[in-house]
């Protein structure tokens, strides 16, 4: 069984297109979280949500929506992509706040 | 600020040698230290962490991991890599700021001759 899920794995696309990745825990963790890893591997957070509702933004544009339907699921929807995009997206979840964090298999992002 | 710091960006062995990958971060108070491993393609697999306690911590696949508070450290260490180890390392501190954010190192690039 999956814990931490994505989708879809690898996208591809065209500069100025909108796109949306998904995850869903099987967890039962209330608390979800995305980060990028670009080129150098370098690991950094974007979004983090908790019972649905959003507690960490970091500088990340505004082309970048996350969508909490429920606690099981964080979508990340990207708008007007860009070259600089190309990365790739790791979901994550946690049981509450400071605890450890399980991570999705990845989502490999290049635009075109 | 809190970081990390993984002063090594590649690290060569050969398969049944013993493997010691360096952490140092700087953190306010008493941090959640944690490493986690990436196989190539893949995503990030919890090895170890430290919460408080013990400060010698044993993780999977026969890893452990030393929190050394006067030397803001946790190297990680295992006595005999095997192939299979080869892969990216990553050691991460948290909850930094509001929310339970990690921050991660640069990572550290394990390869194992054979």
């Amino acid at each position: 069984d999956t814990a931490v899920s994505q989708t879809p794995k690898y996208l591809v696309t065209q500069m100025g297109n909108d796109k949306s990745i998904k995850c869903e825990q099987n967890l039962g963790h209330d608390t979800m979280y995305w980060y990028k890893q670009d080129s150098k591997k370098f690991l950094k957070i974007m979004f983090s949500y908790n019972n649905k509702e959003l507690i960490i933004n970091e500088t990340v544009p505004n082309r970048f929506s996350p969508k909490s339907p429920d606690k099981a699921h964080l979508n990340l929807h990207i708008n007007s992509l860009e070259l600089g995009d190309s990365a790739v997206y790791f979901c994550a979840s946690s049981q509450e706040l400071a605890e450890t964090q399980y991570f999705g298999p990845g989502t490999r992002l290049l635009v075109l | 600020a809190q970081s990390v710091t993984q002063p090594d960006i590649h690290i060569t062995v050969s398969e049944g040698a013993s493997l010691e990958l360096r952490c140092n971060y700087s953190y306010g108070a008493t941090p959640y230290l944690f490493w986690y491993v990436q196989s190539p393609g893949q995503g990030l697999q919890l090895l170890l962490k430290y919460f408080s306690g013990d400060t010698l911590v044993q993780g999977i696949k026969g890893f452990e991991a030393e929190f050394k508070r006067s030397q803001s450290s946790f190297n990680l260490r295992k006595p005999s890599v095997h192939w299979s180890d080869a892969a990216e390392y990553f050691c991460a501190v948290g909850p930094t700021g509001g929310g339970n954010k990690l921050t991660f190192g640069t990572g550290t690039q394990l390869k194992v001759e054979l």
